[in-house]
């Protein structure tokens, strides 16, 4: 079955720290993995998306990895600001027939005190 | 800016009316649009994948004759939520597929959402 899990659930972290948080997944045929950040009442916008050939990706603050032979992933958030408290979603892409099917992850809450 | 829009972006209604949503992409077309439904504290999960001059495909467990979908045209995709119910409260997203260029790759540009409270 085609699973994606994060963790951890939730997170709160001090304006100006950094943290990590993880994706695991069992999906197969594996497309791609993609991180989007989704604030409170808005849809989920893109931060990075990496193939199965790629094990890094940064954008701005954010740093994605992936690791294919171990179907992890993880996405590290530096220096973090209050406007970063929001849902992180790990969303693994399959190939499903003719195209690819998303399957998410549940999110972690981040939430960033001042 | 935004890629895709939705409208309305919040609505209450009485059980037993009729809501309909409309999911727009913005100067490009999307044959493809993804209905999403995301419960308080959930994440997003997958109703239904309109595509454009035909009939949706949607997901098991998910009634197709109360969640009508019509993909009339290239840049509009609507939902109409027929007869709500309380229990159909809840945030409901688009999103599409666009084409990264130079990498093979599809861009999914969501929506910002519509929030539907039914009393």
């Amino acid at each position: 079955k085609n699973q994606v899990e994060q963790s951890p659930q939730s997170l709160i972290i001090l304006e100006g720290k950094n943290c990590t948080l993880q994706c695991n997944y069992t999906v197969s045929p594996f497309s791609n993995l993609r991180w989007y950040k989704q604030d409170t009442g808005r849809g989920p916008v893109s931060l990075t998306i990496m193939t199965f050939s790629e094990n890094t990706k940064s954008n701005g603050r954010y740093t994605a990895t992936l690791d294919a032979d171990t179907k992890q992933s993880s996405l590290h958030i530096t220096a973090s600001q209050l406007s970063d408290s929001a849902s992180y979603i790990c969303v693994v892409s399959a190939r499903s027939g003719g195209y690819n099917k998303l399957i998410f992850g549940a999110g972690t809450r981040l939430a960033v005190h001042p | 800016g935004a890629v895709v829009s939705q409208h309305p972006s919040w609505v209450i209604c009485k059980s037993g009316t009729s809501v309909k949503i409309e999911c727009r992409s913005l100067d490009f077309q999307a044959t493809t649009m993804f209905w999403y439904r995301q419960f308080p504290k959930q994440s997003l999960m997958l109703m239904a994948t309109s595509n454009e001059g035909s009939k949706a495909t949607y997901e098991q467990g998910v009634e197709k004759d109360k969640f009508l979908i019509n993909h009339a045209s290239l840049t509009l995709s609507t939902l109409t939520v027929t007869s709500a119910h309380p229990e159909d409260s809840s945030f409901y997203i688009c999103s599409t597929p666009r084409t990264m260029s130079g990498r093979g790759l599809n861009e999914q540009y969501f929506g910002p959402g519509t929030r539907l409270t039914v009393t």
